[in-house]
């Protein structure tokens, strides 16, 4: 009955991999988010889609990049990794803009 | 551009004292303004939100806020805080010039000791 759901719950990788972060809700929104949080817990927005389209992208690198194949879900897919990606990747949804948004438990991605 | 200051970056208090955590806002269109809760190794989750009406929102676990228009401002408040309380607390606002994404501040630590 999670609401909404990540996987994986913790990521370790090699510097300069590839990997891919998956997020889901079963809550019917129309709105999901990435936030990343940073090692002093600061939270930022990354990007955010709307009936899968894409409404915000921050100054994020190239090198994240979103995919939503349909409203449940909202993936994050990384190339090339830096040191300075480890962080703890959260994914949230809400029924439409501006509406309480849900959060997922994270994923913690520590980059080697 | 909009921006959240929560004032504080750790508050220690006693169990069953009162505390108020405070956050102030900057906007220049009308906000939504939100509090959330990061228990330890935890996702976040809602405690109140301010959307309009009434500016005492009273939310989960016994927290109240209260918008203030003029000095821009929504603190946090409770009564008598229990030991489970210890936790990372943000303010959040949205607005549309942010898309509604929520724009956050730096968080709040509450100690709560016996």
């Amino acid at each position: 009955d999670t609401a909404v759901s990540q996987t994986p719950k913790y990521l370790v990788t090699q510097m300069g991999n590839d990997k891919s972060i998956k997020c889901e809700q079963n809550l019917g929104h129309d709105t999901m988010y990435w936030y990343k949080q940073d090692s002093k817990k600061f939270l930022k927005i990354m990007f955010s889609y709307n009936n899968k389209e894409l409404i915000i992208n921050e100054t994020v690198p190239n090198r994240f990049s979103p995919k939503s194949p349909d409203k449940a879900h909202l993936n994050l897919h990384i190339n090339s990794l830096e040191l300075g990606d480890s962080a703890v990747y959260f994914c949230a949804s809400s029924l439409l803009p501006g509406d309480t948004q849900y959060f997922g438990p994270g994923t913690r991605l520590t980059v080697l | 551009a909009q921006s959240v200051t929560q004032l504080d970056s750790q508050v220690p208090v006693f169990e069953e004292a009162p505390v108020e955590l405070r956050c102030n806002y900057s906007s220049s269109v009308s906000v939504y303004l939100f509090w959330y809760v990061q228990y330890p190794n935890q996702g976040l989750q809602l405690l109140l939100k301010y959307l309009s009406g009434s500016t005492l929102v009273k939310g989960i676990n016994g927290f109240e806020a209260e918008f203030n228009k003029s000095q821009t401002s929504f603190h946090l408040r409770k009564p008598s805080v229990h030991i489970s309380d210890t936790a990372e607390y943000f303010c959040a606002l949205a607005n549309s010039n942010s898309g509604y994404a929520l724009n956050f501040g730096k968080g709040t630590s509450l100690l709560v000791t016996p």
